[in-house]
């Protein structure tokens, strides 16, 4: 089983559309959480840091539970300009390693 | 404040060649990794440092070295290239547990 899973994807949705991306960790000494966002050929970047509290910001609400080792980012009123591959990421080892998710592809279409 | 630096942005190789890929970062990060990223699959890592001096093997060493002889540097090392290493490399650095700073990726191909 990989540490880390996500939806598969892709995803195609209507500009204004709610989107929602689900992820999984299997390693429960896993010790932060993040999404990043990576556009094609470009290198990734944080979108936002995964709170055990839920965080948001903007159009996006990223949610943690720790006891099911799930992580969700729910993208409200999906933009052409939200189009990339999004990308879940747990630290292991005292924060020494990131362990990436395969990714999901979201396309947003007028 | 240039972030993470790569180069070359891209490279062809032959077989057997052997050539050092560079990223440096200036924000003084004591974490820095280097991952390959191929068409379908995410983000593996192949090697890391915690700070200078210090090196250790990811998910996918093989075939690669790395030094960290300064804080700012961290170059990858391809010994003997080989078209399974034709990929997407990404160097990155953080403080631990903390965001992850890309560069913007050397791209490899390996004939």
């Amino acid at each position: 089983r990989k540490e880390v899973e996500q939806d598969p994807g892709p995803f195609n949705v209507p500009e204004g559309a709610t989107v929602a991306f689900n992820c999984t960790y299997s390693n429960s000494a896993s010790q932060s959480f993040f999404w990043y966002r990576q556009d094609c050929r470009k290198e990734p970047k944080l979108l936002m840091s995964v709170y055990s509290s839920g965080n948001e910001d903007g159009r996006f609400t990223a949610q943690l539970n720790r006891a099911s080792q799930y992580i969700s980012l729910l993208i409200r009123d999906s933009k052409l300009s939200d189009s990339a591959t999004y990308l879940c990421v747990v630290t292991l080892n005292y924060g020494q390693n990131f362990v990436f998710g395969p990714g999901t592809r979201l396309s947003v279409l007028p | 404040n240039a972030g993470v630096t790569q180069t070359p942005k891209f490279q062809v190789l032959k077989t057997g060649q052997s050539m050092t890929l560079q990223c440096a970062q200036d924000m003084n990060h004591e974490y820095m990794s280097w991952y390959r990223q191929d068409p379908g699959m995410g983000l593996r890592l192949i090697h890391y440092s915690v700070g200078a001096g210090i090196t250790d093997q990811g998910e996918v060493p093989n075939g690669y070295n790395v030094s960290r002889s300064t804080t700012e540097d961290f170059p990858l090392r391809l010994l003997s290239a080989a078209p399974s290493q034709t990929s997407v490399y990404f160097c990155a650095s953080s403080y631990p547990d903390k965001t992850q700073y890309f560069g913007p990726g050397t791209r490899l191909l390996v004939l």
